[in-house]
């Protein structure tokens, strides 16, 4: 079945730590990639998108994530986290149909 | 431009009731999608528009679920006889075009509770 694990349920890191959150998908074929962030009290908000080509993909407020075909994997990583990087991160996926599959999020809470 | 607007924001009601949810769309686009979040979960699809009609109604748990989007911009996801357990966040995305290579903006949700 299609699917998409995200590996860390809940993340504690102090200020200026880095950041990996894990994302593995069982798709076949060709597949788009996506995180989103939701932020206490706000709606999802995209953060970066994998379609084709290079395989490290940066988004916004110094995110980025590394696409491996082969790992079937799509990491979102920071160097230095913020306070103001708490929130609820989502890795999904979207193939060969029209819907997009989350996995089940990874909160991440920042110690100041 | 505004963002996708949903309608209203919390929704209360009781078992076996009936409750319609509203989706308002970023103007011009034509996909829109619904989805479910239950408390600790990511976004379940139910619902995907391609304009008018419904492209993939795959996600729909069952037939007390239905969506319309009669002019192909709002929409509307109605629930029959509501249970305990369809209570949730239900999300709605729009984009510009369907297929895989679209980003989907999301609203807000409408968070229902059922008692």
């Amino acid at each position: 079945a299609q699917s998409v694990s995200q590996h860390n349920h809940h993340v504690i890191l102090s200020e200026a730590a880095s950041l990996e959150l894990g994302c593995n998908y069982s798709y076949g074929g060709t597949v788009n990639l996506f995180w989103y962030v939701q932020y206490p009290g706000q709606h999802l908000q995209l953060l970066l998108k994998y379609f084709s080509g290079d395989p490290l993909v940066k988004g916004i407020k110094g995110f980025e994530a590394e696409f491996i075909k082969s790992k079937f994997s799509f990491n979102l990583r920071k160097p230095s986290v913020q306070w103001s990087d708490t929130a609820e991160y989502f890795c999904a996926v979207t193939s060969n149909n029209n819907d997009m599959r989350f996995g089940a999020g990874t909160r991440l809470t920042v110690k100041p | 431009g505004a963002g996708v607007s949903q309608t209203p924001s919390n929704k209360v009601t009781e078992k076996g009731k009936y409750v319609e949810l509203r989706c308002d769309p970023i103007s011009g686009h034509t996909a829109l999608y619904w989805y479910r979040q239950s408390l600790g979960q990511g976004p379940e699809f139910l619902i995907y528009f391609q304009g008018t009609g419904a492209a993939d109604d795959s996600g729909l748990p069952n037939d007390r679920f239905f969506a319309v989007r009669p002019e192909g911009s709002v929409s509307t996801l109605k629930i029959q006889r509501t249970e305990r357990g369809d209570s949730a966040v239900y999300l709605c995305a729009s984009s510009w075009g369907g297929g895989l290579y679209n980003e989907q903006f999301f609203g807000p949700g409408t968070r229902l509770t059922v008692l």
